[in-house]
């Protein structure tokens, strides 16, 4: 079956570092995507990766492994606004989006 | 830019009373979904529509129905409504043509509840 995985909660300090890993089994893939999404709020986009390796966007960086079925979201320099759901989404051989649940990221001052 | 918008942005509905959900966007993209979202559940799909006329099944598809007349469109009905369809609904498009990634493009939601 297909499936995504992430962790259901993560808390972090203002001005550090933390990264949200994403595990993955799909049909197939054409890549994975990470979106944002505050509390009442819709979805926005942040990343897309195709190929293994490193983005960079700012303070927000994404990196695949295909090999692996493995992703993560970097995010440097916290700041409060980043109190989000953090939603992992992998595109399967049919250009299907299989979601993840989401991680909830709690920034503590 | 408006984007998409739907409508309405909440609704306490009864049960066994017939709903639409309007979803409607100005980007021109070719592809329009339906997703509900639950608490501790991912993003679920109802019905996708990939171009104009056509539509297809998500993954929660039973008890919705949706048409597709023209590019900037995309209602969702309940038949008869019933609890368990109480959720927050999520339309979006996306370009999928050419090189593009396909990234979604979201509405701000609508909250159904279902007595």
């Amino acid at each position: 079956g297909q499936n995504i995985d992430q962790p259901t909660e993560m808390t972090a300090t203002e001005g550090a570092i933390v990264q949200i890993n994403c595990t993955y089994q799909t049909s197939g893939f054409n890549g994975l995507f990470w979106y944002q999404q505050h509390a009442g709020e819709a979805p926005t986009f942040l990343s897309y990766n195709v190929l293994d390796g490193l983005e960079e966007k700012g303070r927000f960086s994404s990196f695949l492994s295909r090999s692996k079925g493995y992703s993560y979201l970097l995010l440097k320099e916290l700041q409060m606004k980043d109190s989000a759901s953090y939603l992992c989404a992998g595109l399967d051989s049919n250009y299907q989006l299989i979601w993840g649940a989401g991680t909830k990221l709690i920034i503590k001052p | 830019i408006a984007g998409i918008t739907q409508a309405p942005t909440s609704q306490i509905l009864a049960a066994g009373r017939r709903m639409t959900l309007r979803c409607t966007q100005d980007m021109r993209h070719n592809a329009m979904y339906w997703y509900r979202q639950d608490l501790g559940l991912g993003l679920r799909l109802i019905h996708y529509s990939n171009t104009a006329g056509t539509t297809g099944k998500g993954e929660v598809p039973d008890g919705y129905s949706v048409s597709r007349a023209n590019t900037d469109d995309f209602p969702l009905t309940l038949a008869s409504a019933v609890p368990s369809q109480t959720s927050v609904y999520f339309c979006a498009s996306s370009d999928t043509t050419g090189e593009n990634t396909g990234e979604l493009f979201f509405g701000e939601g609508s909250r159904l509840t279902v007595l």
